[in-house]
């Protein structure tokens, strides 16, 4: 059965770094979406992409944040200076189509800013 | 806004008994609303979900839910709890739109079934 994959599973970077989360949407799925879960906290949304333009995004997607869709396969959510809050388990998730329904999720990068 | 509650964080049951797990949602309109599953170092996946037609909603793995307007609620059942079933459950809703629309998630419930 077709996944959403997401590398790498655990990322560890310093506070102030970049660093750029990888997600590939199943091939056929036309939405994306970025989700975020604190440690002990809601899952959050961040942002949705379609026709690689964003549809949407939170208030916690502000100028730190930035997607991607490089190459028609990787969709990707870069945060240029990582501070200490930004540690959580960061979600991508796909859509087929508009009136699919069901977002198919990737297993999650745990993000750890030291 | 839309909102979802999940009474109980943590929800502990006896191989072979009742599930129960607790969700109410807050909306100006009626929505779409789903029950998510994660399994220890996996991803979020769907059980079931409620878009507007028959108000109980069979998912997999023998869940169901019953959307209830007048309570708010869309509670998740499972009659028979199986060592299987111990996990994170997560209500989440979005609007009744096209279905490309964000979710809004609850905190969570894990499940615990005891042998």
């Amino acid at each position: 059965e077709p996944e959403v994959t997401q590398t790498p599973s655990h990322q560890v970077t310093q506070m102030g770094q970049e660093v750029i989360l990888r997600c590939v949407p199943i091939s056929n799925h036309l939405y994306f979406y970025w989700y975020r879960q604190i440690l002990g906290q809601k899952v959050e949304f961040l942002v949705s992409f379609y026709n690689n333009e964003i549809s949407e995004k939170s208030e916690i997607f502000d100028d730190q944040f930035s997607v991607e869709r490089p190459d028609g396969s990787n969709f990707t959510l870069k945060i240029r200076s990582t501070k200490l809050e930004d540690s959580a388990m960061y979600f991508c998730a796909s859509i087929e189509v508009q009136s699919s329904y069901e977002q198919y999720f990737g297993p999650g990068t745990r993000l750890t800013v030291t | 806004a839309q909102s979802v509650t999940q009474l109980g964080s943590h929800v502990s049951v006896s191989e072979g008994a009742l599930v129960l797990l607790r969700c109410n949602y807050s909306s100006s309109v009626p929505p779409y609303l789903f029950w998510y599953v994660q399994y220890p170092n996996q991803g979020l996946q769907l059980l079931l979900k409620y878009t507007s037609a028959a108000t109980l909603v069979k998912g997999i793995n023998g869940f169901e839910a019953e959307f209830k307007k007048s309570e708010t609620s869309f509670h998740l059942t499972k009659p028979s709890a199986h060592m299987s079933d111990a996990a994170e459950y997560f209500c989440a809703v979005s609007p009744p739109n096209f279905g490309n629309e964000k979710l809004t998630f609850g905190t969570g419930t894990r499940l615990t079934i005891i042998p």
